[in-house]
């Protein structure tokens, strides 16, 4: 159980477009989702935390009007990165967390590569 | 500000014992825990340290010293398929996971 998926596993785009990412739960409803990126040989930084229902909540640095996130059901997450730019590609993980359980108890998708060209 | 301080590298041979360290600063503490990461792929949950001690689980050992604010995980009869990124991370404010700045291991036989 506790299965989180990502579509697309790699994506190239151009400079300018815009890309989306689904995260989704796919044995269990995920009322709170998490959005990483993580750049070669570092660690994941927490771009995003968004809840069913309603508005993410974004971390320090992170432009909102660039990274979209919408939770639009328990079981989908998705994030738009608009206009990307190539130092956009990165390596975009999602996480998920079913009611209340503890920060630790997240189920990590297994990522999607950005690449912008 | 929360942060957490791992080394960056760290190598052994197969069947030894290694031990991977995390020092962290953070505003409460909820606990500590540990994942493991392949290349290219995602997260995996290893263990958790809510108190102080030694937990185990398999070959993997988690311990944490709260007074000392340090935490280690500890892989024993190491394979090769134990080469990867390790990471610990305390939750901020019980909710998001913040991550150390990760290990990376390397086995060699």
């Amino acid at each position: 159980g506790a299965v989180v998926s990502q579509h697309p596993s790699r994506v190239i785009c151009k400079s300018g477009t815009s890309v989306k990412i689904e995260c989704r739960s796919l044995d269990f409803q995920a009322t709170t989702m998490f959005w990483y990126r993580q750049f070669p040989k570092q660690s994941l930084m927490l771009m995003a935390t968004s809840n069913e229902g309603s508005k993410a909540t974004y971390e320090q640095g992170v432009e909102k009007d660039k990274f979209l996130i919408n939770h639009a059901s328990l079981t989908l997450s998705t994030l738009t990165v608009t206009s990307a730019h190539p130092e956009d590609s990165s390596f975009y993980i999602c996480s998920a967390r079913a009611g209340e359980g503890a920060a630790y108890e997240q189920y990590f998708g297994p990522g999607t590569r950005l690449t912008v060209t | 500000g929360q942060s957490l301080e791992q080394p960056s590298e760290v190598t052994a041979v197969e069947g030894a014992i290694v031990q991977i360290n995390c020092t962290y600063q953070t505003s409460g503490f909820y606990g500590l825990s540990w994942y493991q990461q392949h290349d290219g792929g995602a997260p995996t949950f290893l263990s958790y340290n809510g108190l102080d001690g030694l937990e185990e689980t398999g070959r993997f050992s988690s311990f944490l010293s709260r007074s000392d604010s340090y935490g280690y995980l500890l892989l024993q009869e190491l394979q090769m398929k134990d080469s990867a990124s390790y990471f610990c991370a305390v939750p901020h404010n019980t909710d998001k996971l913040i991550f150390g700045t990760g290990t990376r291991l390397q086995v060699f036989p």
